[in-house]
């Protein structure tokens, strides 16, 4: 079946720093990507789609200077925090469609992002 | 505002039994849903989906009923098993938004042996 890898799984940082967490579709190609983010014992919360070859779209109130996307290639997205905060502590997952036409999302297995 | 919804955050129950857990959504342009669980610090998992053209489709052990008059989705887990004991999410995804998927609050499902 369709898989979807993150890097890192865990990752601490110093606040200031930036963190870029990857997002590899490994069996099928994924021109569109998701990016959510989780607090703790709350929901997933869409921050962007990440369009192979083009700008990420970004959802109301996810700062686009913040949270960098890009998505050079078919099999591979990234997200940058910039600037990371103590704030900016959460859950990262990133998701794609499992092949084209495909209508459900394949989940990676998330990035825990502590910032100290 | 758009949103989709869980009318009970935690669910216990006894393994064996049968569970329900609901969710409502307030988008009637939405055309298809889906369930997922979720484990402590992992990713979502794909459970099961339906079209807004159907009202139910099962699974192994799990059936989702949609009732779109009402705006109102469930999930219905057969058996219970200590395994399942997870956070349950519907999703739902808005007609024509590029396949985004918007996220109910989710539903604890504990199962006590």
């Amino acid at each position: 079946g369709a898989v979807v890898s993150q890097h890192p799984s865990r990752v601490i940082c110093k606040s200031g720093t930036s963190v870029k967490i990857e997002c590899r579709s490994l069996d099928f190609q994924a021109t569109t990507m998701f990016w959510y983010r989780q607090f703790p014992k709350k929901s997933l919360m869409l921050m962007a789609t990440s369009n192979e070859g083009s700008k990420a779209t970004y959802e109301q109130g996810v700062e686009k200077d913040k949270f960098l996307i890009n998505h050079a290639s078919l099999t591979l997205s990234t997200l940058t925090v910039t600037s990371a905060h103590p704030e900016d502590s959460s859950f990262y997952i990133c998701s794609a469609h499992a092949g084209a036409g495909a209508n459900v999302l394949t989940f990676g297995a998330g990035s825990r992002l502590t910032v100290l | 505002g758009e949103s989709v919804g869980l009318h009970l955050p935690t669910l216990s129950v006894q393994e064996g039994d049968n569970s329900i857990i609901n969710c409502a959504y307030s988008n009637s342009a939405s055309d298809y849903f889906i369930w997922y669980k979720q484990e402590s610090g992992k990713g979502p998992q794909f459970i099961i989906d339906i079209r807004s053209n159907m009202d139910k489709r099962q699974g192994q052990r799990v059936t989702v009923l949609l009732n779109k008059t009402v705006k109102h989705l469930s999930l219905q887990i057969a058996a219970t098993q200590p395994g399942d004991s997870a956070v349950y999410f519907c999703a739902e995804t808005p007609g024509n938004q590029g396949g985004k998927l918007i996220f109910g609050q989710g539903t604890e499902l504990s199962v006590k042996p």
